[in-house]
C-alpha cells in the first residue's frame, strides 16, 4: 500500500531535549516535505527536499534541520526544542510540487 | 509569508446545499490544487488544475481558475455531512531556483444534517 509514514505520532517532551521524527514514503518520490499546523495559520511549510541531498527552507526553518541520506526518509530534527514548537506536524512526498501531495497521519509534538 | 488564502474562513450549511470556497494568490503558478483535511487528520488531494486550464471536475467538485485575477474557487454540489472538513488550496512556488508547494489558511465547511 502507497503510503507515508510518521513516527511518533504523539510526542511530549522537555524544552532542549533533542528529538527527531522519522517520515517515510515507500512511492519512490523524489520530492518530500515537513509543515507544522497551527490555529488560525493553516500550513506552512518548514523544510523540503527535492532529492537525495538536496534540500531546501520553507517559510518557518527555524529551529528545524532536515537531512535526506536515502531517498525514502526525510527525518526532522529539533535540535534544542522550545514550547512555541508545539504544534502538529506534517510529512509528504510527491514526485514533484506539479503533482498529488500525499501526507502522513500527522506527529502532534507539545513541548512543555 | 502565505501564497494562498482561502475565503471564508468558516462556511455552515445544511445537507443537499452548495458550497463555494474560494482562494487567491499573489504569484504566477505552474497549477493550483485543493486539499481536504478531516479534523486533525493528514491532507487528501482532492484536485488539480492547471494554469492553462479554466475549469476542471471531478465527481461533486468543481474547480475553475482565473490566472488574470489570481483566484480560483472549489464548488462542492449536493453537499453531505461527509464533507464536513478543512479545505486548502495549494500552489507552486519558486524558490532559490527550486520549486515548492505552499498552502493557504483554509476554510473550515460544517454541514449539518
Amino acid at each position: 500500500e502507497a503510503q507515508v509514514t510518521q513516527n511518533p505520532r504523539y510526542l511530549i517532551t522537555v524544552t532542549g531535549k533533542k528529538l527527531t521524527v522519522t517520515c517515510s514514503q515507500n512511492m519512490n518520490h523524489e520530492y518530500m516535505s515537513w509543515y507544522r499546523q497551527d490555529p488560525g495559520l493553516g500550513l506552512r511549510q518548514i523544510y523540503y527536499s527535492m532529492n537525495v541531498e538536496v534540500t531546501d527552507k520553507g517559510d518557518v526553518p527555524e529551529g528545524y534541520k532536515v537531512s535526506r541520506k536515502e531517498k525514502r526518509n526525510f527525518p526532522l530534527i529539533l535540535e534544542s526544542p522550545s514550547p512555541n514548537q508545539t504544534s502538529l506536524y506534517f510529512c509528504a512526498s510527491s514526485w514533484d510540487p506539479d503533482y498529488e501531495q500525499y501526507f502522513g497521519p500527522g506527529t502532534r509534538l507539545t513541548v512543555t | 509569508s502565505q501564497q494562498g488564502e482561502e475565503d471564508p474562513q468558516a462556511l455552515s450549511i445544511q445537507e443537499g446545499e452548495n458550497a463555494t470556497m474560494n482562494c487567491s494568490y499573489k504569484t504566477s503558478i505552474n497549477n493550483l490544487q485543493w486539499y481536504r483535511q478531516n479534523s486533525g487528520r493528514g491532507l487528501v488531494h482532492l484536485i488539480l488544475i492547471r494554469s492553462n486550464e479554466r475549469e476542471k471536475h471531478s465527481g461533486r467538485l468543481r474547480v475553475t481558475l482565473d490566472t488574470s485575477k489570481k483566484s480560483s474557487s472549489l464548488l462542492i454540489t449536493a453537499s453531505r455531512a461527509a464533507d464536513t472538513a478543512s479545505y486548502f488550496c495549494a500552489t507552486d512556488v519558486m524558490n532559490t531556483g527550486f520549486q515548492k508547494l505552499v498552502f493557504g489558511t483554509g476554510t473550515r465547511l460544517l454541514v449539518s444534517p
